[in-house]
């Protein structure tokens, strides 16, 4: 069964630490989606890539986080500096066309 | 812009019971609508979808129905069991894969046995 694998698993560090988080997308998967999700609340869409190329990173603080896929098998999220607002669980989920998305097991990131 | 209301935000059954969750959306290019489950510390799961050239889809006790006129599609499930609570999220998108969802506030539902 194939899966989304995020990593790590989870995180703490104190604030203005460099935070990065990596996703590996299922395999044939050419669009990458990063959440943030908070205490049980909705999913808030950060950034998402198709084919390697970001298409939509509005809900993303720019001073602060940054996207990137260095590969099609691999999606980072950045934070730096870490602030303990930034404190959530991240969710990645990869797709391809014409099929639904397939969220990982998610980052819990806890900034002190 | 793009939204999409998601009622009510708690719910609670008696096991047993019928369970229905309802979704509004703004968008009237959506034409693909999931359903994600998320149990307590884990990732949501699709449980189950449906596009809008069909009117209802149904899968064993759950349920989605769809209404395009008035932009808004419900989750039913019947016979609800005690592993049925969870939050449950509805989304809305222009296509099932390659584009974003926009997702609603999701819905705690309790079953109590």
């Amino acid at each position: 069964d194939a899966r989304v694998t995020q990593t790590p698993r989870h995180k703490v560090t104190e604030m203005g630490q460099e935070v990065t988080m990596r996703c590996q997308p299922i395999l044939g998967h050419n669009t990458v989606f990063w959440y943030r999700q908070t205490m049980m609340q909705g999913l808030e869409l950060l950034a998402y890539f198709r084919n390697r190329a970001p298409l939509d990173d509005s809900g993303m603080p720019k001073d602060r986080f940054s996207a990137e896929m260095p590969d099609a098998t691999l999606a980072t999220l950045k934070i730096q500096p870490s602030e303990p607002r930034d404190s959530a669980v991240y969710f990645c989920a990869s797709a391809r066309e014409a099929q639904p998305q397939h969220f990982g097991d998610g980052t819990r990131l806890s900034i002190l | 812009g793009e939204n999409v209301e998601q009622h009510p935000s708690t719910l609670s059954v008696q096991e047993g019971d019928s369970a229905v969750i309802k979704c509004t959306y703004s968008d009237s290019a959506s034409n693909y609508f999931p359903w994600y489950k998320q149990e307590l510390g884990k990732r949501p799961q699709l449980i189950i979808d449906i596009r809008s050239n069909v009117g209802e889809k149904k899968d064993q006790r759950i349920a989605v129905t769809l209404n395009k006129t008035a932009k808004h599609f419900s989750l039913h499930i019947t016979e609800t069991q005690p592993e049925d609570s969870a939050v449950y999220f509805c989304a809305a998108s222009k296509t099932s894969g390659t584009y974003k969802y926009i997702f609603g506030t999701g819905t705690r539902l309790k079953v109590l046995a």
